[in-house]
């Protein structure tokens, strides 16, 4: 089984649905992290969390929400989806700052 | 001045030859450094880390830091054509908190036959 694992793989939805992704960790780690990557753009931090207590927004936070409902889930929600929201979205975690980051496998989230 | 930068190439090497990719960063107390490899709609793999100057070997991958220069390079001797990937740059920036890792927009590799 994946140590990071995202749901769903793909997901087609329409321009002012609400949708969550979901994030799950065996590793054990307290930081988790959601990405959002575009062509030529990178990775772009939405949110991130280092333990369940604690949320911060990113750089690109405005139409998203986080929930840390435990130590090993953190979920995306998208509150009213728009088509600029189509990307490809990651979950990561970390064990300490100054450690790497194990990313999940990604959602392909598509808005029309 | 981007906090990690990185030349977006692509960058074409021939199989068997040696790859260099570079990287450079913003905040000379910046710490630890990360490179990953992610293949086309694919996740980004941790491949090797660096936290001191110098080099660092793992099989056929280099990691060289020079913090005075602010720099960090991934060399991959040997080039294959399954090294063809895209690959990130990151570290924990202090002009980005430095509680967090900052990654560069990548650098496109293709290795030809």
């Amino acid at each position: 089984d994946a140590d990071v694992t995202q749901t769903p793989r793909n997901r087609i939805t329409k321009t002012g649905k609400r949708i969550m992704l979901e994030c799950s960790q065996t590793k054990g780690h307290d930081r988790m992290y959601w990405y959002r990557q575009d062509p030529g753009l990178g990775l772009r931090l939405i949110y991130y969390s280092f333990d369940v207590k604690d949320i911060n927004k990113g750089e690109i936070s405005d139409g998203y929400s986080v929930s840390r409902q435990a130590q090993a889930k953190f979920s995306l929600s998208l509150e009213s989806a728009i088509p600029n929201q189509t990307a490809l979205y990651f979950c990561a975690t970390s064990d300490f700052q100054g450690s790497g980051y194990t990313f999940g496998s990604g959602t392909r989230l598509t808005v029309v | 001045q981007k906090e990690v930068e990185q030349n977006s190439g692509p960058l074409s090497v021939p199989e068997g030859a040696i790859a260099s990719l570079n990287c450079t960063y913003s905040d000379r107390g910046s710490q630890s450094f990360f490179w990953y490899r992610q293949y086309s709609g694919k996740s980004p793999e941790l491949i090797m880390s660096i936290y001191s100057n110098g080099d660092k070997e793992d099989g056929r991958f280099t990691a060289q830091l020079n913090k005075a220069s602010q720099y960090v390079s991934l060399l991959i001797r040997d080039s294959q054509p399954s090294d063809s990937a895209t690959y990130l740059c990151a570290g924990y920036i202090l002009t980005g908190g430095g509680n967090k890792l900052t990654f560069g927009t990548g650098t496109q590799l293709k290795v030809e036959l």
